[in-house]
């Protein structure tokens, strides 16, 4: 069964705006973590922004935010202030604590473009 | 952040030979690292888990003769490909966990990957 849904391919943001890169999730597990890394065309896997389970805030990173929503089992990424920079691949991800093993498993990724 | 160091970042060798694949974490001890591989504009898919001073744990599909994967020090994991063949081509990335407050919160910090080309 799929644990991570990233359903969006494709996306496109103008430089300067904002944009939300979407995940939902599936888990039993009451404790887990959710994490979003970026991967430019050069091949590295960035770490962005870690939410666990029982935070009771959404993380924020700089001008990364997750959008936690518990009930949907959502983790959105949203970038603010996008930058020609942030062209890359962004991946959503969840270790399961208890039941996982400490494996972290990946969505299948949206590729975001940014426009000057 | 943490650093994990990966080399070579890119190796083209011939069919039939070995291939040595290091991941080191640079600033911190990693008791638990992950290989994972990676085909074009897919997401990764995890091999093995790595576990310092025992064998590593392969999934499900994952030759353990054909990648092995040695964990000799805290800092050093290496994955080998032996006899390597065409349909190994491919990016390999490695992880490395890096404990923080509690199980839960441990970040996973990735190598820079390594592209294999077999020919």
């Amino acid at each position: 069964a799929q644990k991570i849904t990233q359903t969006q391919p494709g996306m496109f943001v103008q430089e300067k705006e904002a944009v939300t890169l979407d995940c939902t999730y599936d888990t039993s597990d009451p404790s887990y973590g959710l994490f979003w890394y970026k991967q430019p065309s050069s091949g590295e896997m960035i770490f962005l922004i870690y939410q666990g389970s029982y935070d009771q805030q959404n993380a924020t990173e700089g001008r990364y935010s997750l959008n936690f929503q518990k009930a949907r089992k959502s983790a959105n990424l949203v970038i603010s202030a996008s930058q020609l920079g942030d062209s890359a691949m962004y991946f959503c991800a969840m270790r399961e604590a208890n039941t996982g093993g400490f494996k972290t498993i990946f969505g299948a990724g949206t590729r975001l473009f940014v426009k000057a | 952040g943490a650093v994990v160091s990966q080399h070579p970042s890119w190796v083209i060798c011939k069919s039939g030979t070995s291939v040595k694949i290091e991941c080191r974490s640079l600033d911190f001890q990693a008791t638990t690292m992950f290989w994972y591989r990676q085909f074009p504009k897919q997401s990764l898919m995890l091999m093995a888990t790595s576990n310092e001073g025992s064998k590593a744990t392969y999934e499900q599909g994952v030759e353990k003769d054909k990648f092995l994967i040695n964990h000799a020090s805290l800092t050093l994991s290496t994955l080998t490909v032996t006899s390597a063949h065409p349909e190994d081509s491919s990016f390999y990335i490695c992880s490395a966990r890096d404990l923080g407050q509690g199980s839960q919160r441990d970040i996973q910090y990735f190598g820079a990957g390594t592209r294999l080309s077999v020919l």
